[in-house]
């Protein structure tokens, strides 16, 4: 079946240094959606990319969508405790409204 | 708007209880959605609705789990009987679906514990 993969796992920094998480769909995704989850609370909606190539950016989060649509990363510059927290990236299942989300990364930042 | 509201946001149930997940959605988005999140499995899709009809249940774990939605402004997932595998986060999320697959809302989710 469709499969979201996204890697790593668990990304330990220190406050300032950037982080990367990377997502792929074993389908091509008519879209990919980025979520954030703090500890404690709930999925928040956060960007979602559509076009293939398409980059874009909010303050210092800079999310990409692969050429062939089966890929996409997030970035983060010069990473802040407040962004701690896990960040999940999904795609609609079969172009439907079911959303297959990744297993998501987890960003710890050090003080 | 107040967001996607959820009710209880914790339960403590024994097991063989009937136990009963409220969510209201965001006024005027048509698709609802559960999902149960735990840390073996992630974040899974239990099942949605779009204008009140359920169109994929497909998630739903067993008989034990049935979900409904009298109307658009409410829904409820029920557990009967529940167990302790049952215990992890529910979440419930909306959206609006006019543009295709769009940015779900999800409410703060309700703890369950079956002991």
């Amino acid at each position: 079946g469709q499969q979201v993969m996204q890697i790593p796992q668990y990304q330990h920094v220190q406050e300032g240094e950037d982080f990367t998480t990377y997502c792929n769909s074993s389908t091509t995704l008519s879209n990919i959606q980025w979520y954030k989850q703090r500890p404690g609370g709930h999925p928040v909606f956060l960007i979602q990319l559509v076009k293939s190539g398409e980059v874009k950016k909010q303050k210092r989060l800079t999310f990409q969508f692969g050429e062939a649509k089966k890929n996409s990363s997030l970035h983060i510059t010069a990473t802040q405790t407040t962004d701690v927290g896990t960040y999940f990236c999904a795609g609609p299942m079969d172009s439907s409204y079911k959303l297959i989300f990744g297993s998501g990364t987890r960003l710890l930042v050090r003080p | 708007d107040a967001g996607v509201i959820q009710s209880p946001r914790h339960e403590v149930t024994e097991m063989g209880q009937e136990v009963t997940l409220r969510c209201k959605p965001i006024s005027g988005h048509d698709y609802l959605f559960w999902y149960r999140q735990t840390m073996m499995r992630g974040l899974e899709l239990l099942i949605y609705f779009n204008n009140n009809v359920p169109i994929d249940d497909s998630g739903m774990p067993e008989d034990r789990f049935s979900a409904k939605m009298p109307n658009a402004s409410f829904s409820t997932l029920k557990i009967q009987p529940s167990e302790p595998r049952d215990s992890a986060v529910y979440f419930c999320a909306s959206s609006f679906g006019l543009a295709g697959p769009y940015e779900q809302y999800f409410g703060p989710g309700t703890r369950l514990t079956v002991t």
